[in-house]
């Protein structure tokens, strides 16, 4: 089992471009959590997905960031035209269950997003 | 609402030591507490999941305890180790919900 895959590990993007987040949830979790880690803060919760559905989107700006959880794929998190303030740790986490209040989630290793 | 507090923020301890780090949480209604272990510009790696209905979980050269009731975890570190210099971060999952509140965790630096 590879775990909570996300990729890229590091990404640098430009103010005004648009950056793209991947995460792949452990095989047989349903659930995805985004958590977002601003330089010397603590994680903060984002958004929590399932396949096709977002259930609780009230920790993301309510600009410029998407998140989606389609079909078939990894999850993506999207924030368009980015500005110096987006640049953070961007950890994505899955479960099997609702919550997944037995087993705690399962990080992955992030997303290193650097706005220049 | 739930508030996560870590004390100290930082530590450094010369190699060898037992140590002990400290987390409190303001509400007592939890799923459960997870202690993370991050590395610099690295991800999270779970050490231990304590469910609410116990008080504590050992893992090798790691214990953390539970306390609900007056909203306190600790993780000791036995014998500890260059190798675990990094942060390690509180979180708690409060019942009825799926997040994760973070503290902002203790830095520790074991020195050789």
């Amino acid at each position: 089992n590879a775990g909570v895959m996300q990729n890229p590990r590091h990404l640098v993007r430009r103010r005004g471009q648009e950056a793209r987040l991947r995460c792949s949830p452990m095989k047989g979790h349903s659930h995805v959590y985004w958590y977002r880690q601003l330089p010397e803060e603590g994680l903060k919760f984002m958004v929590y997905l399932q396949k096709e559905n977002i259930i609780d989107e009230s920790g993301m700006p309510k600009e410029r960031f998407s998140a989606e959880f389609p079909k078939e794929g990894p999850s993506i998190l999207r924030i368009q035209q980015v500005v110096r303030g987006d640049s953070a740790a961007y950890f994505c986490a899955s479960s099997p269950t609702t919550g997944g209040e037995s087993d705690g989630y399962t990080f992955g290793s992030g997303t290193r997003l650097t706005v220049v | 609402k739930q508030e996560v507090t870590q004390i100290p923020a930082a530590l450094s301890v010369p190699e060898g030591e037992n140590l002990v780090l400290n987390c409190s949480f303001t509400d007592s209604a939890i799923y459960n507490l997870q202690w993370f272990r991050q590395d610099p510009g690295k991800g999270l790696t779970s050490l231990l999941l304590i469910q609410s209905s116990q008080r504590e979980q050992t893992s090798g050269r790691l214990n953390a305890s539970l306390d609900k009731s007056s909203g306190r975890s600790t993780l000791y570190i036995a014998a500890s180790q260059p190798g675990d210099s990094a942060t390690y971060l509180c979180a708690v999952q409060g019942s009825g919900t799926y997040k994760y509140i973070f503290g902002t965790g203790t830095r520790l630096k074991v020195l050789a």
